[in-house]
């Protein structure tokens, strides 16, 4: 899998939107980008995923560059519960048959979202 | 729909024991990944198991075992505990086939003394 670069910090004003970006240069063709974050002692929670397309959930958006080298995630109006570190992570298809389900996590994004 | 369920939640082991964690994924998930996280390590893969198969490992000695069971429900188990196996250990699971993203468990919080 593809590896990712992401800035280990950030800060967000309460009610802003929280843009976090991440670096994906060598992601090939069949490979999807993922954002999970994780609030302290808890297990990392799926936010959102795409392959080339802006994607949006009741979550987060999701913006991919043309390239693909690179995408943000937005979360549009960031609260003192978003607060946490987000993992940017690209993945390939997994069949039945062969490969599996193995992600990579990096160090990720502290957000820190300030009243 | 219930979550990944993850028992226990906490855990206090003495080295030398073993240990077994257990996993319910999601109704319909049949793909049960492992993962264990640290604070100088983050979160690294253990093992996959599908349709009661490992079928991917990473780089932990073979203290570190699992299982699958044919309803999906998996377990892991490490035996000789060591002081560095105090780690939070997280299960996922996730649909086959697919891109479907893994859902995580809030996992089992082991403490070795």
């Amino acid at each position: 899998d593809a590896k990712t670069t992401q800035p280990p910090s950030m800060d967000c004003a309460e009610g802003r939107a929280a843009n976090l970006p991440c670096n994906h240069s060598t992601i090939s063709g069949n490979e999807y980008v993922y954002w999970y974050r994780q609030i302290h002692s808890q297990g990392p929670q799926y936010i959102i995923h795409g392959l080339k397309n802006n994607e949006t959930n009741e979550m987060a958006s999701l913006i991919i560059t043309e390239d693909r080298k690179s995408s943000t995630l937005i979360l549009p109006h960031a609260t003192l519960r978003d607060t946490a570190v987000y993992y940017c992570i690209v993945r390939g298809r997994a069949y039945s048959g062969a490969g599996s389900y193995q992600l990579t996590f990096g160090k990720g994004t502290k957000l820190s979202v300030i009243p | 729909k219930a979550g990944v369920t993850q028992t226990p939640r906490y855990l206090i082991k003495t080295r030398g024991q073993q240990v077994t964690l257990s996993c319910s994924p999601i109704s319909g998930h049949r793909s049960v990944s492992w993962y264990q996280q640290t604070p100088g390590q983050g979160l690294q893969f253990l093992f996959e198991y599908f349709s009661e198969t490992q079928r991917n490992k990473g780089n932990f000695p073979g203290r570190f075992s699992g299982r699958q069971f044919s309803n999906s429900r998996s377990e892991m188990n490490v035996s000789t505990l060591e002081l560095g196996d105090s780690a939070l250990y997280l299960c996922a699971s996730s649909f086959v086939d697919s891109y479907s993203p893994l859902h995580f468990g809030n996992g089992t919080r082991l403490t070795v003394t």
